[in-house]
This record gives structure tokens, sequence and C-alpha cells, in this order.
């Protein structure tokens, strides 16, 4: 079974700039979340969709963030303008449906804001 | 307050010994859950073992087992026979409630295995 698959696995850019990250949940996961993770912290979740609607953003900075997964399957974050402070790996878990269920990772975006 | 709390910023063990990783966690839900993961250099967070409030004996995953002590609010990952590739960064995370799939997440230990 192919796990969460995510690109591109790394980003360098300029301050003000736009960026975009897409995620593939592991097939049959109904659940997709995206976690932020500074260096020297763990992640922090910034959205949680259930299919393709959305559960839990409280944690996402709505001013220049934004996330859709339209057909229910693989998503986008993306940042617009993106300050230094988003320098972050970005991760996407799933999991299947219920609240129960563990959350499987892919292996992350490193993105680097000059 | 933190809600999951992880001491020990870094730990070392040499090949084959067992190592304990702390973990407290803070909350006043009577249901949640305690997860561990591995996060080693390449950045994918791989999940090791799972304990729900209610479950009355410690998890075990082959080497991994889960040393829950419900009335110290302390779940901490032991790891026995280890080996080089256990070299990582562990994370404990914290489901609270049993109707919500956020994890809160502590900041981890590295662990550095030695021949």
């Amino acid at each position: 079974e192919a796990g969460v698959a995510q690109s591109p696995r790394y980003k360098i850019i300029e301050k003000r700039q736009s960026v975009a990250f897409w995620c593939n949940p592991i097939s049959g996961h109904a659940t997709l979340y995206w976690y932020q993770q500074i260096l020297g912290q763990g992640p922090k979740l910034l959205i949680q969709f259930q299919n393709n609607g959305v559960v839990d953003d409280s944690q996402l900075p709505k001013d220049r963030f934004s996330a859709e997964r339209l057909k229910g399957v693989d998503s986008t974050l993306k940042i617009q303008p993106a300050k230094l402070e988003d320098s972050a790996v970005y991760l996407c878990a799933s999991s299947t449906q219920g609240a129960a269920e563990t959350q499987y990772f892919g292996p992350g975006t490193r993105l680097l804001v000059l | 307050a933190q809600k999951i709390t992880q001491t020990q910023p870094g730990m070392f063990v040499q090949e084959k010994e067992a190592v304990t990783l702390d973990c407290t966690y803070d909350t006043s839900d009577q249901s949640y859950g305690l997860f561990w993961y591995k996060q080693p250099s390449s950045g994918e967070m791989i999940f090791l073992i799972y304990q729900g409030s209610y479950d009355e004996q410690n998890a075990t995953e082959g080497r991994y087992s889960l040393n829950f002590q419900k009335a110290r609010k302390s779940a901490n990952l032991v790891i026995s026979a280890s080996q080089l590739g256990d070299s990582a960064m562990y994370f404990c995370a914290m489901r609270e409630g049993y109707n919500t799939d956020k994890l809160i997440f502590g900041t981890g230990t590295r662990l550095q295995v030695f021949p």
C-alpha cells in the first residue's frame, strides 16, 4: 500500500512570494491533515479535512494560508505572501474515517523563506 | 500550560541496550489517546505505538512498549535492544477526548544509538 505522498520535498522562496504544497493521502483515507513543524518543535495542526469539508482550521493563519481538498482526495496548501517565520516543514497526514484512527504522515515539504 | 512535556532533549544509548524516553501529559478529559512517533532525518513521522486511556494493559509493538502510568500522567516509551537505525527524533502526542482527531505533540527527544 502506497503511503502519503507530498511534493515538492524542498522549496526555497523569498519573503512575500507565494508557494503551494501538494499532498496525496493513502488510498481510502477520508481524513487529511496539514501540520506545520518549526525547527526544534513538534508538529502543529494547521487544518483538518473530512472528505472535502473542513473540520478544524482554528490554527490556520487565514490571512496568508489557504488549503483546499476539492474532490475529497488530494489537497493543496498555499501560502501567500510568505513570511520569514513560515520557514518550517509542512507535513501532510491521513487517516481512515473515525476519531480513534491513527494518523499516517508523508515525508514533508521543507520550506525556507529568505 | 503545555499539554505534552518531553523533558529530555537528547538521549544516548549503546546498541542492544534498552532506553526509556519520558513523556508526561496534562488533560482533564477521562478519554484520551497517547501516541509515539519516530522522525528520522528524512523527515517523515513514523507511527510506533498507541495507548488508550481506558486500556488496562500497557501497549507493546515489537521492541516498543509504552509504560503507561495514568495516576502520574506519564506515557514513557521503552525501546528494547536498541539498534543503530533507532537513531532519530521521537515525539509523544496526545489526542484529547474521543470525538476529535487533533493531535498535540511534545517537543521531541533526539535519540542517538552508538555502537
